[in-house]
């Protein structure tokens, strides 16, 4: 079936640096890509559609210079958190339609920022 | 801005006993999708609904949508310990099965069984 693979799964970094999320469809292409915000046992916000060739769109409320999406590849979506603080910390997840019917997530990335 | 209401937040049941959780919007939905997510893990796709006063069936889960595509609920009979974790809807406003919206979550509710 549709696999959506995530990297890193878990990744600590310095207040003040950047993160870069990995997401890729290994099975199919994904022309849009979904990237969401999820704080423990809260719900999944979604944070911006990365559309392949193009400027991704942003959900109201976050700031695009703050989380760099890229989406180059038909099969590659990438979210920079840039100068990342303690408040970025959170569990961050992609997902991207099959075309058979719901959305395949990626497994998240687990941000912790010191 | 549109929202997806979800409860209970967090229900415990006697394992073998049933368990419903709804989701409302304010607005009309294209199409309501139901995840699970076990704890530490991602969202899982359970099902997608898409026609007025659809109801789909998966075993012991039962998945319904309303006439109005505003609610739409999750039923499991006779609950197992396997049915442990969080259950989601989520709704897309636009196209239907386009591929080209986001989910709106509701804000899941979590499953107890006590055996």
């Amino acid at each position: 079936g549709a696999v959506v693979s995530q990297h890193p799964s878990r990744v600590i970094c310095k207040s003040g640096t950047s993160v870069k999320i990995e997401c890729r469809s290994l099975d199919f292409q994904a022309t849009t890509m979904f990237w969401y915000r999820q704080f423990p046992k809260k719900s999944l916000m979604l944070m911006a559609t990365s559309n392949e060739g193009s400027k991704a769109t942003y959900e109201q409320g976050v700031e695009k210079d703050k989380f760099l999406i890229n989406h180059a590849s038909l099969t590659l979506s990438t979210l920079t958190v840039t100068s990342a603080h303690p408040e970025d910390s959170s569990f961050y997840i992609c997902s991207a339609s099959t075309g058979l019917g719901g959305y395949t997530f990626g497994s998240g990335t687990r941000l912790t920022v010191v | 801005g549109q929202q997806v209401m979800q409860i209970p937040q967090y229900q415990h049941v006697q394992e073998g006993e049933d368990f419903t959780t709804y989701c409302n919007s304010s607005t009309t939905l294209s199409n309501i999708q139901w995840y699970k997510q076990r704890p530490g893990g991602h969202p899982v796709f359970l099902i997608q609904l898409v026609k007025s006063g659809e109801v789909k069936k998966q075993k012991r889960l039962t998945f319904q949508f309303g006439e109005a595509k505003k609610n739409s609920s999750l039923h499991i009979t006779a609950t197992q310990t396997t049915d442990v974790g969080t259950y989601f809807c989520a709704g897309i406003y636009g196209h239907s099965g386009g591929g080209a919206d986001g989910l709106t979550f509701g804000k899941g509710t979590h499953l107890i069984i006590q055996p």
